[in-house]
């Protein structure tokens, strides 16, 4: 099986950069997604990491070191809009489904 | 359609009652998946179809859940004798063809049981 684990809650300042990070303990391990959930909405895909390094689109990138077991969620420039939760889950080989951790619900102050 | 619906958006029922979710997915998409998520919990597996393969049931919590999909199309997800504790958000997502083309969500069924 898989664990993953994130921090519950963070708050950073609009304009900002922030890091969500995301740690997992898993055998046969794929590969790693990062989804986007707003209050009441459906998730909704914003990365998908297999291998190691940091793969950028826009203001978002993510970051994946198979050896450590961790992964992050860079946030540039961050605007209100960007408050919402972000979900972390693991692919693993043989599975049919994603395990995902409990989110990280992001708070963007002025 | 444009995106994967789910009908109803909102439900309460009785304890004891049965409840059914439906799902429709985008037109095309072979894999179909059912995750409930609960508060302060991580979105968790119940059940995933692949075309016309015999379904993946090891997430369903209990025998109270099942699954169909008619036609490899539209499917139905259904709990009986409801509890408490199966209130949540059941969310249905679909996929071209497996994990790596990632999930399309749907806003999912917020189920309360009373």
């Amino acid at each position: 099986g898989q664990n993953i684990d994130q921090p519950t809650e963070m708050t950073a300042t609009e304009g900002a950069i922030v890091q969500i990070n995301c740690t997992y303990q898993t055998s046969g391990f794929n590969g790693l997604f990062w989804y986007q959930q707003h209050a009441g909405e459906a998730p909704t895909f914003l990365s998908y990491n297999v291998l190691d390094g940091l793969e950028e689109k826009g203001r978002f990138s993510s970051f994946l070191s198979r050896s450590k077991g961790y992964s992050y969620l860079l946030l540039k420039e961050l605007q209100m809009k960007d408050s919402a939760s972000y979900l972390c889950a693991g692919d693993q080989t043989g599975a049919n489904n994603l395990f995902f951790g409990t989110g990280t619900r992001l708070t963007v102050i002025p | 359609g444009a995106g994967v619906s789910q009908s109803p958006s909102n439900k309460v029922t009785e304890k004891g009652k049965d409840v059914e979710l439906r799902c429709d997915p985008i037109s095309g998409h072979t894999a179909l998946y059912w995750y409930r998520q609960s508060l302060g919990q991580g979105l968790e597996f119940l059940i995933y179809f692949q075309g016309n393969s015999a379904p993946d049931k090891s997430g369903l919590p209990s025998d109270r859940f099942s699954a169909e999909r008619t036609g490899g199309s539209v499917s139905t997800l259904t709990i009986q004798r409801t509890q408490q504790e199966d209130s949540a958000v059941y969310l249905c997502a679909s996929s071209l063809g497996g994990l790596r083309y990632g999930y399309t969500f749907g806003s999912g069924t917020r189920l309360t049981v009373v």
